[in-house]
């Protein structure tokens, strides 16, 4: 069935650090992708999206594109700031439905 | 406008019993989306419904029954409550755009401990 796997966590990086966090996806036909982002004591709110092959979706400096050869959509950022820390969900919508999934989420903490 | 909302924040349950959990969701949003989510685990889809019909459901028992009113408010009903429904539940509201659901925005959930 349809999956996505993440990176495990937890992941710590200095401020100003380059972030990677990785991301592949099962699924048939020609899913959506996604993150969310989910901050202490709030709910989970969508970073970016895309939605077809070699799509970037980006906001707030984050950025991933949508791989098809790789089935993969990894979430990247150059500098990473001390408000960044939360937990990141990469998720997928199936092409012909609007079940989503949700891979087990990836906690980071930036250090000053 | 007002964001997504959920009561209670947190609820505390013993085996057996049965709960039922509220969602507002965002104005104008007419699809409503629960979620489960364990701890250190992913949000699981439970049921969506589109103005008051359920319109997709995940892989859970039937215990887990849902309801949407005339104003798209939501319910997540769980009878017959085990320890392994221990969990953080969330509502996401949407308003499809030509029957595609991009964007879901989420309540900030109801913490749910079974005993």
């Amino acid at each position: 069935g349809d999956s996505v796997t993440q990176m495990e966590g937890p992941v710590t990086l200095s401020e100003e650090a380059f972030l990677t966090i990785n991301c592949t996806y099962t699924a048939t036909g020609y899913p959506s992708l996604f993150w969310y982002v989910q901050y202490p004591g709030e709910g989970l709110q969508l970073l970016l999206k895309a939605t077809k092959a070699d799509d970037k979706g980006s906001n707030k400096g984050f950025e991933a594109t949508y791989r098809k050869e790789t089935t993969s959509f990894h979430l990247e950022k150059g500098s990473v700031q001390v408000s960044d820390s939360a937990v990141y969900f990469c998720a997928l919508r199936w092409s012909t439905g609007n079940q989503f999934y949700f891979g087990t989420g990836t906690s980071l903490t930036v250090i000053p | 406008e007002t964001g997504v909302t959920q009561s209670p924040t947190h609820l505390i349950k013993t085996r057996g019993q049965q709960v039922t959990l509220r969602c507002s969701s965002q104005s104008g949003h007419n699809t409503v989306s629960w979620y489960q989510q364990a701890l250190g685990q992913g949000p699981q889809f439970i049921f969506q419904y589109y103005r008051e019909e359920e319109n997709g459901r995940g892989n859970f028992p039937p215990r887990f029954s849902g309801l949407q009113f005339p104003n798209y408010s939501s319910e997540l009903n769980v009878n017959a409550l085990e320890l392994d429904d221990s969990a953080l539940y969330l509502c996401a509201s949407s308003l499809p755009i030509a029957g595609v659901l991009e964007t879901q925005y989420f309540g900030p959930g109801t913490r749910l401990l079974v005993l």
